[in-house]
């Protein structure tokens, strides 16, 4: 299964809303996770099953999709999030991630 | 608090085995919760599942790997291991060893930090 990701990259200011999209080659009910990795560390997970904010998430992330589409979005776009962010299914193997959407906070 | 560290060679010739191991704290590898993972992020393929072990040595490998790879464990201590051979400049990455709990509904909540693996002569 090939998911895609857009954008590439983005440019927003602090409190801004900020959206991400994940598209899914082939439909994955809700199996999709959200990532998060700064420059040098290990990806965090963020989201999974579509919705669910796991452990410690700040409230500001948000998913949503089920199917084949699905989207993150950070609500008040905070200068911590600069970072780069993979959606990932986990529905079947191989599991496959996103290429990635590089944030940036102007 | 669950622990994973990548060890290994930071620099393989190419054709040559790379061999890389994760220790585990925390949680028990052999305990039947989790798939225990190696993913890897590449420049040219970004973030790849490379495979797993389960349950007393069930693996499960990328079909794109498969034939180079092998993923062992040492249950007595606590660690897993990836072991790709006639590895390419393709190959040069950060490997990641991380877990995938079976129940949960979620994947890869704690991860190593990474170990830079460079193909090189």
């Amino acid at each position: 299964i090939q998911m895609t990701q857009s954008p590439s990259s983005l440019s927003a200011s602090v409190g801004d809303r900020v959206t991400i999209t994940c598209r899914a080659s082939r439909a994955i009910r809700n199996d999709l996770g959200w990532f998060q990795q700064k420059p040098g560390e290990a990806p965090k997970l963020l989201i999974h099953g579509s919705f669910n904010l796991h452990t410690g998430v700040p409230s500001r992330f948000r998913g949503n999709g089920a199917g084949t589409d699905f989207t993150l979005t950070i609500t008040s776009l905070q200068p911590e999030d600069s970072a780069t962010y993979y959606c990932l299914q986990d529905y079947s193997y191989p599991r496959t991630f996103g290429q990635g959407t590089k944030v940036e906070v102007k | 608090q669950v622990q994973l560290q990548e060890s290994g060679p930071g620099l393989v010739k190419p054709s040559q085995t790379l061999s890389l191991t994760c220790s585990v704290s925390g949680d028990s590898i052999n305990s039947g919760g989790s798939y225990w993972t190696w993913v890897r992020q590449t420049p040219g393929q970004g973030l790849e599942w490379i495979g797993y072990i389960y349950d007393r040595g069930s693996t499960n490998y990328n079909p794109a790997l498969k034939s180079r790879l092998t993923i062992s464990a040492d249950y007595s201590n606590n660690k897993f291991s990836l072991r790709l051979t006639s590895v390419t400049a393709a190959d040069t990455g950060v490997y990641f060893c991380t877990r995938d709990p079976i129940d949960g509904g979620f994947s890869f909540d704690f991860w190593g930090r990474g170990i830079r693996v460079t193909v090189s002569s």
